[in-house]
């Protein structure tokens, strides 16, 4: 089992760039998640899917889009990176609503 | 608003030593805790959690406290061992909802 994995593993963008970062998970898990981690500031929660098909927001969801595109595949979108999304990228998942959390190694994006 | 609170940015102890890293909470429907540990450049990797009918968790030479009164949880390590060093973080969450709510993080180093 690979778990969760996440690409690419670091990406430089310039600002107004697009891209979309990847995330896939082989454990069955039902919910997915992205969080950005920040100096100082933890893990902030981006976007959410519950379950396959659903998406919610989290804490800091603006400037990002996301898709549930099966069961497996969690993506994130940056649709105009701007440099406030600096930052370390993880994605997430979990089987059961109480089930622990596993990540990925997480995506390091810089926005210039 | 900061829900979970983890006031100290770092902690330092002596190998053998005790560790204890706490975590303050506001949200008193929060009924279920954990903490996690990351190394640098890896994702988060589960260590414990803990159940708010629970005032005591213990796993090996960790252990986690919850005093509900106070809204507050600790992470108790020991003894220490350099391996140890990493940032951990304290996280909460409703057990009818399905997402995470991230302390800031506390960065323990144990020296030999």
């Amino acid at each position: 089992n690979a778990g969760v994995t996440q690409t690419p593993k670091f990406q430089v963008l310039k600002t107004g760039q697009s891209m979309t970062l990847q995330c896939a998970q082989d454990m069955n898990h039902n919910s997915m998640y992205w969080y950005r981690q920040d100096p100082g500031m933890g893990l902030r929660l981006i976007y959410y899917s519950a379950s396959e098909g659903t998406t919610d927001k989290g804490e800091v969801p603006n400037g990002y889009n996301v898709s549930r595109l099966n069961k497996r595949e969690f993506s994130l979108r940056l649709e105009s990176a701007a440099p406030s999304q600096t930052s370390v990228y993880f994605c997430a998942g979990r089987t059961g609503t109480t089930d622990t959390q596993y990540f990925g190694p997480g995506t390091r994006l810089t926005v210039l | 608003d900061q829900q979970v609170k983890q006031n100290s940015p770092s902690l330092s102890v002596q190998e053998g030593r005790i560790s204890i890293l706490n975590c303050d909470y506001t949200n008193s429907m929060f009924d279920y805790f954990l903490w996690y540990k990351k190394y640098p450049a890896e994702g988060p990797t589960f260590l414990i959690s803990i159940s708010s009918i629970k005032d005591k968790n213990e796993d090996g030479r960790f252990t986690v406290f919850l005093n509900k009164s106070a809204k507050h949880l600790s992470l108790h390590i020991v003894p220490s061992q350099p391996g140890d060093s990493a940032v951990y973080f304290c996280a909460a969450e409703e057990t009818s909802g399905s997402r995470l709510t991230f302390g800031e993080g506390t960065q323990l180093t144990v020296n030999p």
